[in-house]
């Protein structure tokens, strides 16, 4: 299993960025899957949750609205976009396999920093 | 604030036990499954105990987790310097708002 993330970077407030991660070694259509973000020096803060086929979502109360979590299983892809960024959705954020009700395995993570 | 309750630190010599509680409430750990995550520094958080007690392939038995009520607790035996790392518990919370929480985080210390 393999989980990479990419589409990070610096952003100004009030921008938007796409996030992406390329799943491989399994079968992608098969499992829920999450995004987790981690702020510098902080703990870890669930972000959101997609079902297999995309019907269902969960996101946690602070990025609802600006956040949206999709997915591509034909492409063996997750996406997070992000619009209206503030200064404190910055953090290392992470894919991550959720096989009900755990994270089983992650990706290295992407870096988002929003700043002017 | 998190809404799981841990330690903010532990320590404890090479080959001793320590635990790690982590402390929630009926719309969480009460009636959901817990898990624990492991994050060495500088690097990704790993799986280390999920459904309250079950190891994945790989993750030796020295580390263990128990559940009782609202409270949950990862124990470690015969410590070693490599499991210096913070350590988070996390549980599905079926609250009005269905949601995943995390417990803010312990760091522990291999004296």
């Amino acid at each position: 299993v393999q989980l990479v993330e990419s589409g990070g970077g610096l952003v100004q407030p009030g921008g938007s960025l796409r996030l992406s991660c390329a799943a491989s070694g399994f079968i992608l259509s098969s499992y829920w899957m999450s995004w987790v973000r981690q702020a510098p020096g902080k703990g870890l803060e669930w972000v959101a949750t997609i079902k297999q086929d995309g019907s269902e979502n969960y996101y946690v109360d602070s990025v609802k609205g600006r956040f949206t979590i999709s997915r591509d299983n034909a492409k063996n892809s997750l996406y997070l976009q992000m619009n209206s960024l503030r200064p404190e959705d910055t953090a290392v954020y992470y894919c991550t396999r959720f096989p009900l009700f755990y994270f089983d395995y992650w990706g290295q993570g992407t870096l988002v920093t929003v700043s002017s | 604030q998190s809404v799981l309750t841990q330690p903010p630190s532990v320590s404890a010599a090479p080959g001793q036990k320590v635990t790690i509680s982590c402390s929630g409430s009926s719309s969480n750990i009460g009636n959901n499954y817990v898990s624990w995550y492991q994050q060495l520094p500088g690097t990704a958080p790993k799986l280390l105990i999920y459904e309250n007690n079950k190891r994945p392939s790989g993750i030796p038995d020295r580390f263990s987790g128990s559940k009782s009520g609202t409270s949950a607790t990862l124990g470690i035996t015969g410590l070693r310097a490599g499991d210096e790392a913070d350590y988070y518990c996390g549980s599905w919370d079926s609250s009005l708002s269905a949601h995943w929480v995390f417990g803010g985080g312990t760091k522990l210390t291999v004296l």
